[in-house]
């Protein structure tokens, strides 16, 4: 595609619900980041996918949030038993290479707004 | 702890004028320093990249500096559009490579008629 594609777009989901956030990525594209964004902040790092295989899980909060890029493509971040203060954007990106020059390149969000 | 500190927070400014943002960082060291535009409801866009030994960056009417022994960069955008209100994110990366970055709070500008 031209660029990277996330769904849906906004989620409403009641707390202690499972969400499924989809990303995207431009196609070709071996690095894929995940990012949560709270109101009125910078993008903070979730996860990073090198193809299949995610190298760096550090930034998820807690147990309850899963990523996974099974095919080295499209990724799914799963967040279980959603909590209030799990309300944000969550942004993913994709990198043609795994170069630290390599410009990321952003999807345009799932809002997500735990009631 | 890494660290992106931007000013100001927020900035008003007339239609063709000039402004400056600002960027100081602790992040040390580092591989590269990057600034994004980030427009209501959308995901960040990449404005300049710059590797720590280079000092400006120029991308249109942005143009960014870099000044890597005091640990700051600026944002000057030359003859604002209307189209340039945004939040201006500054972004700085780890040596490790792409992950993971370091994103500063942002730069909420507006550019009013």
């Amino acid at each position: 595609g031209a660029g990277v594609s996330q769904s849906p777009r906004y989620k409403v989901a009641k707390r202690g619900q499972d969400v499924a956030l989809r990303c995207d990525p431009i196609s070709g594209h071996v690095s894929l980041f995940w990012y949560q964004q709270a109101l009125g902040q910078g993008p903070e790092f979730l996860t990073y996918f090198q193809n299949e295989a995610q190298l760096d899980k550090s930034g998820l909060p807690s147990d309850r949030f899963f990523a996974e890029r099974p095919e080295g493509s499209v990724s799914t971040l799963k967040i279980q038993r959603t909590q209030q203060e799990d309300s944000a954007v969550y942004l993913c990106a994709s990198s043609r290479r795994t170069s630290g020059t390599d410009t990321q390149y952003f999807g345009p969000g799932t809002r997500l707004t735990v009631l | 702890k890494n660290q992106v500190e931007q000013s100001p927070q927020s900035l008003i400014i007339l239609e063709g004028k000039n402004c400056t943002l600002q960027c100081n960082y602790t992040v040390s060291p580092f591989s590269n320093l990057r600034w994004y535009k980030q427009d209501t409801g959308r995901g960040p866009v990449s404005l300049t990249i710059m590797t720590f030994s280079e000092n400006t960056k120029s991308n249109g009417r942005y143009t960014a500096t870099l000044d890597a022994d005091t640990k700051q960069s600026s944002l000057h955008i030359t003859a604002s559009q209307l189209s340039d209100s945004a939040s201006y994110i500054c972004v700085v990366s780890l040596p490790s490579g792409n992950t993971p970055l370091v994103f500063g709070k942002g730069t909420r500008l507006s550019v009013i008629a």
